[in-house]
């Protein structure tokens, strides 16, 4: 079936390195989210990228879309114990209108 | 109420009883969501609405019914329990259909089957 792969499934950081998690899809999206879901809490939506080759900023993040419209990172710089969390892509497909969710990637800070 | 409310919070449940998660929302959205979260497999959608009166099968819909009897609220029903149904789950909402929309979740129901 249709798969959204997100890798790392986890990435222990120090705080102030940077962080970065992929995903891919084996079909074009119409469009891929981007959400963050704190230890203990529900996802929260963080933004959504549509149109090829996209880039989009908030602060430390920045999200890209893939020019094939099949993959797709979140980029956090100089990470801060409060981007703890699991982020998670969903990609939606032309064929049908639900969203596939990756995996996840486990933000982890060392001590 | 402001957002999604979800009810219980959590629940210990003997395999074979049959229970209902609770969802409501206030936002007057057209969309709602079911996602189970296991560890390492991150959501899966169960059930969705697209709006009250209809309802529609995600990725793992067995065992698991649902209803849209009205826009706000959308409960799960186990019609009767297994521990493989051992999951958090997430109520969500959108103002349509979910791929055009940003989705709003609920806290969730900690569920145990035991």
């Amino acid at each position: 079936g249709q798969q959204v792969m997100q890798i790392p499934q986890y990435q222990h950081v120090q705080e102030g390195e940077d962080f970065t998690t992929y995903c891919n899809s084996s079909t074009t999206l119409s469009n891929i989210q981007w959400y963050k879901q704190r230890p203990g809490g529900h996802p929260v939506f963080l933004i959504q990228l549509v149109k090829s080759g996209e880039v989009k900023k908030q602060k430390r993040l920045t999200f890209q879309f893939g020019e094939a419209k099949k993959n797709s990172s979140l980029h956090i710089t100089a990470t801060q114990t409060t981007d703890v969390g699991t982020y998670f892509c969903a990609g939606a497909m032309d064929s049908n209108y639900q969203l596939i969710w990756g995996a996840g990637t486990k933000l982890i800070i060392k001590p | 109420i402001a957002g999604i409310t979800q009810a219980p919070t959590s629940q210990i449940l003997a395999a074979g009883r049959r229970m209902t998660l609770r969802c409501t929302q206030d936002m007057r959205h057209n969309a709602m969501y079911w996602y189970r979260q296991d560890l390492g497999l991150g959501l899966r959608l169960i059930h969705y609405s697209n709006t009250a009166g209809t309802t529609g099968k995600g990725e793992v819909p067995d065992g698991y019914s649902v209803s849209r009897a009205n826009t706000d609220d959308f409960p799960l029903t186990l019609a009767s329990a297994v521990p493989s149904q051992t999951s958090v789950y997430f109520c969500a909402s959108s103002p349509t259909s979910a791929w055009a929309d940003e989705q709003f979740f609920g806290p969730g129901t900690r569920l145990t089957v035991l």
